[in-house]
This record gives structure tokens, sequence and C-alpha cells, in this order.
């Protein structure tokens, strides 16, 4: 089963700010098979990437992913106050497991 | 906009069981695999349970495997999850995810808004 590892944990940005989170995998993500959620408090994930770079619908192209193999990145490049957030990056290629998210807030 | 609205959390005892439901709409359920993701209280998400388009194949986590058994019947447009010898870990929001496709590989591409398995005496 691949582990996936995110950092950092907590990162404390202001509005405006670039945001970078990475997600870590213990063996190679086959064909990309990596996505990204959004989730806000009380509320449901929301898909944002897959394929690692693709947008999901309706997702601002100030998202973006990238990486292959083990090593992932979502870039959000100035936050804007709906962005602040936890963000759970997923392999679903094989055993569907989740990263223990990131935790996107306000500085 | 796909709609899947979740229904059947609630308090049980420890040993008990519940059955979970989620209704679809607004898209052909039966073209799609369909998953179960908890989430323990302050925690990340958790895969729980998937079923293919047709039903014909279910996977589970460890964590479940012989306790949870995921199903769904596709005249109505319904998924469900039996959950049997309930434990307090097993404490969590439950949602009902759409993948995106009809079997492996797929991503979660909707959520439904969750239901609350509370597991305590």
């Amino acid at each position: 089963e691949i582990v996936l590892t995110q950092s950092p944990g907590t990162l404390s940005l202001s509005p405006g700010e670039r945001a970078t989170l990475f997600c870590r995998a213990s063996q190679s993500v086959s064909s990309g098979y990596l996505a990204w959620y959004q989730q806000k408090p009380g509320q449901a994930p929301r898909l944002l990437m897959y394929g690692a770079s693709s947008r999901a619908t309706g997702i601002p192209d100030r998202f973006s992913g990238s990486g292959s193999g083990t090593d992932f990145t979502l870039t959000i490049s100035r936050l804007e106050p709906e962005d602040f957030a936890v963000y759970y990056c997923q392999h679903y290629g094989g055993s569907r497991t989740f990263g223990q998210g990131t935790k996107v807030e306000i500085k | 906009e796909v709609q899947l609205l979740e229904s059947g959390g609630g308090l049980v005892q420890p040993g008990g069981s519940l059955r979970l439901s989620c209704a679809a709409s607004r898209f052909t359920f039966s073209n799609y695999a369909m998953s179960w993701v908890r989430q323990a209280p302050g925690k990340g998400l958790e895969w729980v349970s998937a079923i293919t388009d047709s039903g014909g194949d279910t996977y589970s986590a460890d964590s479940v495997k012989g306790r949870f058994t995921i199903s769904r019947d596709n005249s109505e447009n319904t998924l469900f999850l039996q959950m049997n010898s309930l434990r307090a870990e097993d404490t969590a929001v439950y949602y009902c995810a759409k993948g995106s496709a009809t079997s492996r590989p797929y991503y979660f591409d909707s959520w439904g808004q969750g239901t609350l398995v509370t597991v305590s005496s």
C-alpha cells in the first residue's frame, strides 16, 4: 500500500501570498494517479485536481498541480480568503489512500 | 449538478449495527463506481469501501473488512453501507463519494454532505 506524506502540516500565510503544498508517496504513483481535495470546516471535501495536474471543473486557475513518480505539489498562486482550508492528496490508482492533510491558515 | 444525500447515521452501542444510505440524483448512477469515505472527529479522510458500477465487485479497507458491506440498487439510484460489529473507532462522518469512472482507477469528483455515526455506550 502506498503511503502519502503531506508537508507542511500547517501553512500560515496572508491573502495574496503564494502557497506551496507537498505530497510525497512511499512508492512511485503509476500514471500520475494523484488527486487533490479541498475541505473547509463543516463541509465535504471538494475535488481540485486529478491526474496530478488537471484542474477539476470550476476550479480557478490560481490552483495548479505538478509532479510525478513520488513527489507532487499543489500551488495556489495568490491566496484568496476562500482558499484557507485543509488540503488532502490522494492516490487513486490502487489503494485509494489519502495523505494526512495540510492546513492553510491565515497568518 | 450531482446530488448525493446520505442518511442513516446516529448513535449506536459498541457491537451494534447500522445501515447507511446515499440517494443519488442528477447523473446516471448506474454508470459510475461509488465509494464511502469517513472522517473521524478532527482527523483526516479514510477510504472505507468501494463498489463498481454494476455492483459486481466490491472492495474494503482492512479496518472494516468482514464487518462492513457496501452494496447498491441501481434501480433506486441508492448506495448502501451495512455496518456490523461497530467499534468506538468507527465513530466518524461517513461521506458518499461518486467515482469519476465505472471502475478503477477513479478519483472522487462529487461528495455528499455526510452523515455522522457515533459508536458509544
